[in-house]
């Protein structure tokens, strides 16, 4: 039972244009959500966050967007830069208070110059 | 700071070949995690240990054993090695903090391979 999915593998976009990478989920008692961002050959590095009692969170150009009627959230880039290219995981806590994550399956976003 | 270190970066073994894989942390986290990530299926976990002194199983523990040996380190033993168990590893770190958003720190990865 995936938790957290991650429905489109990759999304292709040209520079300068909106990033928009999507997650939905099915457990609305998530507290909050973690954006991943993981280039080749390295680990994931944390992106951004959003807690379910806000709709809304932005960093520089980064905004990450909750529909928890929906049980969706996505992830927008704007201005999307060819250094953005990697694979985006959407993250949500495990059970318990260990600190666990369920990560959904990983979209690849290449943007092109 | 180093963050969080892994050994060996890539590993080729032969069926049935042991091998343990290490990490260790600086940050002083109280969690610690092992995950491989495959094509198509993410970031999945395999163990986990939520304080020194505790380990506990995830959503794919077969195949695998751990030790938390100290607060910084949590290994990774394949005792028989299998090529279902060729992936890449990543280890990684938290506070696991109650209330908190518990961000997890990531490794390098180790890229296994076996034969």
């Amino acid at each position: 039972d995936q938790q957290v999915k991650q429905n489109s593998p990759s999304l292709s976009v040209q520079e300068g244009r909106i990033s928009i990478l999507n997650c939905d989920y099915t457990n609305s008692m998530f507290d909050y959500f973690l954006w991943y961002k993981k280039y080749p050959a390295e680990g994931p590095t944390f992106l951004i966050s959003i807690s379910s009692i806000k709709d809304k969170n932005e960093d520089g150009r980064f905004t990450v967007f909750l529909n928890k009627s929906a049980k969706h959230l996505s992830l927008h880039i704007v201005p999307s830069q060819p250094g953005d290219s990697a694979v985006y995981f959407c993250a949500a806590p495990g059970s318990g208070n260990t600190g666990k994550l369920i990560f959904g399956q990983g979209t690849t976003l290449q943007v092109k110059p | 700071n180093a963050g969080v270190t892994q050994t060996p970066k890539f590993q080729v073994l032969k069926t049935g070949q042991s091998m343990t894989l290490q990490c260790a942390q600086d940050m002083n986290h109280n969690s610690m995690y092992w995950y491989r990530q495959d094509p198509g299926m993410g970031l999945r976990l395999i163990y986990y240990s939520a304080s020194e002194g505790t380990t506990d199983k995830g959503e794919v523990p077969n195949g695998y054993n751990v030790s938390r040996l100290n607060k910084r380190e949590f290994s990774l033993r394949l005792e028989s090695a299998a090529p279902s168990q060729t992936s890449v590893y990543f280890c990684a770190s938290s506070e696991a903090l109650l209330g908190s958003y518990n961000e997890q720190f990531f490794g390098p990865g180790t890229r296994l391979t076996v034969l």
